[in-house]
């Protein structure tokens, strides 16, 4: 069956950077975009961007440009999302979710259990 | 860019009664093919959120019939047509035609009266 297993919980000073790993099994890697959004206290959810798995080529939104880097490992089959420059406002649950692709109108069918950030000096 | 603007942010319902969510985009998000690119998703209490329509009308795996999506071009509705417990959550509206840039709408929260 289709996972997605993220990495534990982190806690990070201002300014520091945060690298959340999403370890997916149960098909192929390579075949489905990766995304990551996050859920902040009070607030709704929010798309950061997507990985291809393939090519390794990437898309964010513009409120992560120049701060957001997302890689893969595709001999292991996981991706990740680095957050570099932290804020308190950057505390949130963080989640990596799998797109169905063209034909599931790229909706997110699979998603990681969350990672928790938490933003502290 | 394209903002999703969804309506009630709180609904309280009884259970055994229907229930609306309204979703409206500052863009259509009717594709040229036909299909227009709009989901639905549900994050219960403690939970990551789950799909549950995708291409506006289509139901994914597993998802009760009592849920229902409509709509196309920038507007669209959920509908539950008989409120369970385990409806509780909240729920957002997602687009996907700006790929690839997505977005999502604030949310609604659903309650038990």
């Amino acid at each position: 069956q289709v996972q997605l297993v993220q990495s534990g919980a982190e806690v990070k000073k201002p300014g520091a950077s945060v690298k959340v790993s999403c370890k997916t099994s149960g098909y192929t890697f390579s075949d489905y975009y990766v995304h990551w959004v996050r859920l902040a206290p009070g607030q709704g959810l929010e798309w950061m961007g997507w990985i291809n798995p393939n090519s390794g080529g990437t898309n964010f939104a513009q409120n992560f440009r120049g701060r957001v880097i997302m890689t893969r490992d595709t001999s292991i089959n996981t991706a990740y999302m680095e957050l570099t420059r932290l804020r308190f406002d950057d505390t949130a649950v963080y989640y990596c979710a799998r797109d169905q692709g063209e034909t599931g109108g790229y909706s997110f069918d699979y998603w990681g259990q969350g990672t928790r950030v938490t933003v502290s000096s | 860019d394209n903002v999703m603007t969804q309506s009630p942010l709180s609904l309280p319902v009884t259970p055994g009664e229907p229930a609306s969510i309204s979703c409206r985009s500052s863009q259509s998000l009717l594709h040229g093919n036909g299909n227009n690119y709009l989901d639905w998703y549900l994050q219960k209490p403690g939970q990551s959120p789950q799909l549950l329509i995708y291409l506006g009308s289509t139901r994914a795996s597993g998802v009760p019939d009592r849920f229902s999506g409509s709509g196309s071009g920038t507007d669209f509705t959920l509908k539950i047509s008989r409120v369970e417990a385990e409806d509780v959550g909240i729920y957002y509206c997602m687009q996907a035609l700006q790929s690839p840039q997505f977005s999502f709408g604030q949310g609604t929260k659903l309650e038990i009266k």
